[in-house]
């Protein structure tokens, strides 16, 4: 089974500029959750998506949103970039039922730099 | 390569009572970041705390604390006055230098009322 597919690898975006992420989950999974890994700060929750519909949101500015599509591909939209959006987003799917304790199978990520 | 084991797959406490978690990684690398994560059941990875490894004093986040010992290569997570919320799944995550992130297994924790 493929794994989980991030794409671009890399992005070199300006301020202001927006930018979109995809991922593609592996097969048969569902949900799709999206995440900003920042050096030494770990893992930050974007957003999770399941069946075409965002189930949970974390702290982030409304710049930062998502979609998922009917075969369960989702992307990831910032708009007006900031420097500090310069990170790597890492996006990770699962089955996605409740304590289905399926684990979650992260992609290699996008690193994003903001100039 | 850098490896992060938690040997306990699964533990139950009463509510209330005060819980550790054990996690022991390797690592050659002498700078470098730990965390501990909760998954709840809606599946997000959660940060509980994080540790830097140059700085010697355990981080504590309100309920949360973290026993680290760096020679031992130990990081295991303490959980005060527990609370049927905190009913999850517990991963220990080791970051380098280059931002790679590894994940252990898992300690799925049940706190009972």
């Amino acid at each position: 089974k493929a794994g989980v597919t991030q794409t671009p690898r890399y992005l070199i975006k300006t301020r202001g500029q927006q930018v979109t992420l995809s991922c593609s989950p592996i097969s048969g999974h569902r949900s799709v959750s999206w995440y900003q890994q920042t050096p030494g700060q770990g893992l930050q929750f974007l957003f999770e998506y399941f069946s075409e519909t965002q189930r949970n949101k974390g702290n982030f500015p409304g710049r930062f949103s998502g979609r998922q599509f009917s075969n369960s591909r989702s992307e990831m939209n910032v708009s007006t970039l900031e420097l500090g959006d310069s990170a790597l987003y890492l996006c990770a799917s699962s089955l996605g039922t409740y304590n289905d304790n399926s684990p979650l199978h992260f992609g290699n990520g996008t690193r994003l730099t903001v100039t | 390569a850098q490896t992060v084991t938690q040997s306990q797959p699964e533990m139950s406490v009463q509510e209330a009572e005060t819980v550790t978690l054990s996690c022991t990684y390797d690592t050659s690398e002498n700078n470098y970041y730990l965390f501990w994560y909760k998954q709840p059941p809606s599946r997000q990875m959660i940060l509980v705390i994080r540790q830097e490894a140059y700085k010697q004093q355990n981080a504590t986040e309100n309920r949360f604390s973290v026993n680290f010992q760096k020679a031992a290569k130990s990081f295991s997570l303490k959980i005060s006055d527990s609370q049927l919320g905190d009913t999850a799944m517990y991963f220990c995550a080791f970051m380098n230098r280059d931002d790679k992130i590894i994940f252990g297994k898992g300690t799925r924790l049940h706190i009972l009322p």
